[in-house]
């Protein structure tokens, strides 16, 4: 059982078009961590959170800690945003990564 | 400029050579990181440093050595033991005691 689920594995949408990605997990957690990796492999971290939203440009992230689910938004998507993004949690030491999400953005 | 850096990007080596996949950071990170991606899983935990000298194992490290000599170094060497070593390696370092890692770009070791 993985620690840490996404949905949907595969994502394909028209340019413009608001997306929604989800995380759930089910170990305790002192951060989450929304990562960016971009077909040449590097990853960049978007958010940390550990409580309620954050907004960063076109990207917003949200979190229940109650619910352990987290939401990865994309207002008025664009091509460039094409990439995976993994949702991580942080349990003291250890890291725990979903297997991402493959965005595909169609001009 | 402060980051990871890993060399090289594409490696590849014949079936039952040892090969050494390099990781550096000049961050003055305390903790680094290898992870293991492959297509359809997450990230997994080869190895991980606290400390210069010291290292534990991650979940999947058969097949694997490490070794932090230096702070700024930590290189894993893929031995002839890791029965399917063709995947995508990525090094990551944190301060100590932070919620948040930072990536290298990884390296890509395919073994023919």
């Amino acid at each position: 059982k993985n620690e840490v689920e996404q949905s949907p594995q595969n994502l394909t949408a028209q340019e413009g078009e608001f997306i929604t990605i989800n995380c759930s997990y089910s170990v305790g957690i002192s951060a989450l961590h929304w990562l960016q990796q971009h077909p040449g492999g590097g990853i960049v971290s978007l958010f940390m959170l550990s409580s309620g939203k954050k907004k960063h440009g076109r990207l917003i992230a949200t979190i229940n800690i109650q619910e352990k689910h987290s939401s990865l938004h994309i207002t008025a998507s664009h091509p460039r945003d094409s990439a995976v993004y993994i949702c991580a949690v942080i349990n003291g030491n250890q890291f725990y990564f979903g297997t991402g999400t493959s965005l595909t953005v169609i001009p | 400029d402060g980051g990871i850096t890993q060399s090289p990007k594409y490696l590849f080596r014949k079936e039952g050579q040892n090969v050494t996949l390099s990781c550096e950071q000049n961050l003055n990170h305390d903790a680094m990181y290898w992870y293991r991606q492959d297509p359809g899983q997450g990230l997994r935990l080869i190895y991980y440093s606290q400390i210069v000298n010291d290292f534990q194992k991650g979940d999947i490290a058969e097949g694997y050595s490490v070794s932090r000599e230096k702070k700024e170094s930590f290189p894993l060497t893929v031995t002839s033991a890791q029965k399917n070593p063709t995947a995508f390696y990525l090094c990551a370092s944190s301060p100590q005691g932070a919620d948040t890692q930072y990536f290298g770009p990884g390296t890509r070791l395919t073994v023919l």
